[in-house]
Parts: structure tokens; sequence; C-alpha cells
């Protein structure tokens, strides 16, 4: 089974209305991060979240807001969804603990692609 | 402004040549870079990554190279095969988070 699963994997959906994608994870990291990646432009933090009572905006939250369920479950959701939202959106965990130093190597789950018409 | 840069999108190699994937950053405060490889319907996958205080990693046909004085980082595989066809992100890490280059799209042909 994989560690960090993603649902849905695929959504097509219509402007203004709104759309949640979920994110589980079996490693039983803290940190849980939502990404996005357009091409030509990489992948771009939008949340990200140290614990259930620890949220933080990331780059580009705008138009995103996130929900912190449990440890293993950190969701994304557009309020009302619009076409430059389209793109492919990436969930990951890391173990490091808050505040200490060293590398944050970030574990990513399969990805959803989100088509707002 | 793009903290983390990566200058070629897409490059071409034969297989069992080397390919060299170069990455530019702009804060010489991060404290480690590391590189993901994403395959088509995957999530990325971290593959190396380097401490700002060493000026190379190597792990397997993998190698990162640093250059602090340049803010440069490069990836060598060596001897690149088919299955290394995918996309390579660097990414520096300053504390709590990840800041992702743009990508190279790296085909190995036969």
């Amino acid at each position: 089974d994989a560690d960090v699963t993603q649902t849905p994997r695929n959504r097509i959906t219509k402007t203004g209305k709104r759309i949640m994608l979920e994110c589980s994870q079996t490693k039983g990291h803290d940190r849980m991060y939502w990404y996005r990646q357009d091409p030509g432009l990489g992948l771009r933090l939008i949340y990200y979240s140290f614990d259930v009572k620890d949220i933080n905006k990331g780059e580009i939250s705008d138009g995103y807001s996130v929900s912190r369920q449990a440890q293993a479950k950190f969701s994304l959701s557009l309020e009302s969804a619009i076409p430059n939202q389209t793109a492919l959106y990436f969930c990951a965990t890391s173990d490091r603990p808050p505040g200490t130093g060293g590398e944050d190597t970030q574990y990513f789950g399969p990805g959803t692609r989100l088509t707002v018409l | 402004d793009q903290q983390v840069k990566q200058n070629s999108p897409s490059l071409s190699v034969q297989e069992g040549r080397i390919s060299i994937l170069n990455c530019d950053y702009t804060n010489s405060m991060f404290d480690y870079f590391l590189w993901y490889k994403k395959y088509p319907a995957e999530g990325p996958t971290f593959l190396i990554s380097i401490s700002s205080i060493k000026d190379k990693n190597e792990d397997g046909r993998f190698t990162v190279f640093l250059n602090k004085s340049a803010k440069h980082l490069s990836l060598h595989i060596v001897p690149s095969q088919p299955g290394d066809s995918a996309v390579y992100f660097c990414a520096a890490s300053p504390p709590d988070k990840l800041i992702f280059g743009t990508g190279t799209r790296l085909q190995v042909f036969p």
C-alpha cells in the first residue's frame, strides 16, 4: 500500500464550484504539505502544516484553504474554483521535527489532476 | 523572483553517456539541496541531496556537485539509462520548506 495517498486522482469541475482534495498518509509524519505543479513553473507551495494545530500559508495560498483533521489527514479546498486553478496537485509529508536543522526530505503522493472548466 | 532556477527545460542524451542537469540558486543561506525525479502520473521521488558544507555527494550512478561561490549545483548521471528518462527537479531547503526549480525533462535514447 502507498504511504501517501490522494483522492481523487482526477477531477473535472466547473467554475464556481467548491472542491476538496484529500490526502492521507501512513508514514506517521507530523509535517504535511500541498503543492501545485504547472508547466514551466515547477512545484509551488500552497499550504503546509507541522501538526494538527499548526497551519501555514505557502507561496500561493490565495483561493485555497486547508484542514488538518488528524495527523494522517490534510485536505485542500478550493471554495470557488476558477480555470487558472487547473493544475496537478501534490501532497507531501516530512518527518523532520519543526525547528530542527537539516534537510527536509519530503515524500510525495501520486497527485490529483484537476481541471476547472 | 525564482529563487531556484533550472534553465534547461529539456535534455536529450544517448544511453551510456553522461547526463548533466544544472541548477542555480540565489540565496546563499540555503543549507541543503535535493534532487527529485518525477515520472508521468506519479509524484516526485527523492533522489539525492547535498549539504552546503560539502561540494560533492555520490550515490551509485548519481553524483551531485555544489559550487557555493557560483550558487550552482549539478546532477551527473553516469551511465545514463533509458529508465532515467523523467523530469528532474532541484530543490533548496531553507528551514521548514522546500523551494523547487522548474524542472528539466531528461530523455535517454538508445
